[in-house]
């Protein structure tokens, strides 16, 4: 079964710094685009960030460029998101999922990991 | 960055009944391959979202027939031909030929 595992949510000071994992199993994880999709209470949906198979391209939203960064271990099959700064409108669940190519679709998503940044 | 519109916020629907949500982007989303990259999903109550269609109108795999997808350049079409209770929540649109790829504001299907 393909599934996408999101960990390292937690509860962070303004200003602190968080990291989330995304675990990847029952594909081959070197073979796709993985992304994170936030989502704050009650609102819609954000993209974030998008990293290549290789790692060798990363986009982000212009809000968190220059505080976030994704990467990849595909050794591992591992996505991840190095959170520094973090600001009160950061607070939301984050998911990840992964799309074919870039462009493409995201599927499956994870069930999500809720970060809130509150003093 | 691509705009994207999602009418209406609200579809209140009756089982059984047909429905239809649009989504209209500010951009073309018909990239040079042909594909329209437009993708719908459905995030039911408490769940994480789900992918409905891919490229503008193919089902994605497992998805109901029910489901339709139409629509090209800037202005897109869900369609589901008769709505049944396991269809309510949130439908988003989203983007994906530039980024920042960019969502739909959602429609909230519920039942009458």
């Amino acid at each position: 079964e393909v599934q996408l595992v999101e960990s390292g949510g937690n509860l962070v000071q303004p200003g602190g710094s968080l990291r989330l994992s995304c675990a990847a199993t029952g594909f081959t994880f070197s073979g796709y685009w993985v992304t994170w999709v936030r989502q704050a209470p009650g609102k819609g949906l954000e993209w974030v960030a998008s990293i290549k198979q290789d790692g060798s391209e990363k986009y982000y939203v212009d809000s968190v460029k220059g505080r976030f960064t994704i990467s990849r271990d595909n050794a591992k099959n591992s996505l991840y998101l190095q959170m520094n700064s973090l600001r009160a409108e950061d607070t939301a669940v984050y998911y990840c999922a992964r799309a074919p190519f870039e462009g493409g679709w995201f599927d499956p998503w994870g069930q999500g990991t809720l970060v809130t940044v509150s003093s | 960055d691509i705009v994207m519109t999602q009418s209406p916020l609200s579809l209140p629907v009756t089982p059984g009944e047909p429905a239809s949500i649009s989504c209209r982007s500010s951009q073309s989303l018909l990239h040079s391959n042909g594909h329209n990259y437009l993708a719908w999903y459905l995030q039911r109550p408490g769940q994480s979202p789900q992918v409905l269609i891919c490229l503008g109108s193919n089902r994605a795999s497992g998805v109901p027939d029910r489901f339709s997808g139409s629509g090209s350049d800037t202005d897109f079409t869900l369609k589901i031909s008769r709505v049944e209770a396991e269809d309510v929540g949130v439908y988003y649109c989203m983007q994906a030929l530039q980024t920042p790829l960019t969502f739909g504001g959602g429609t909230k299907v519920e039942i009458k």
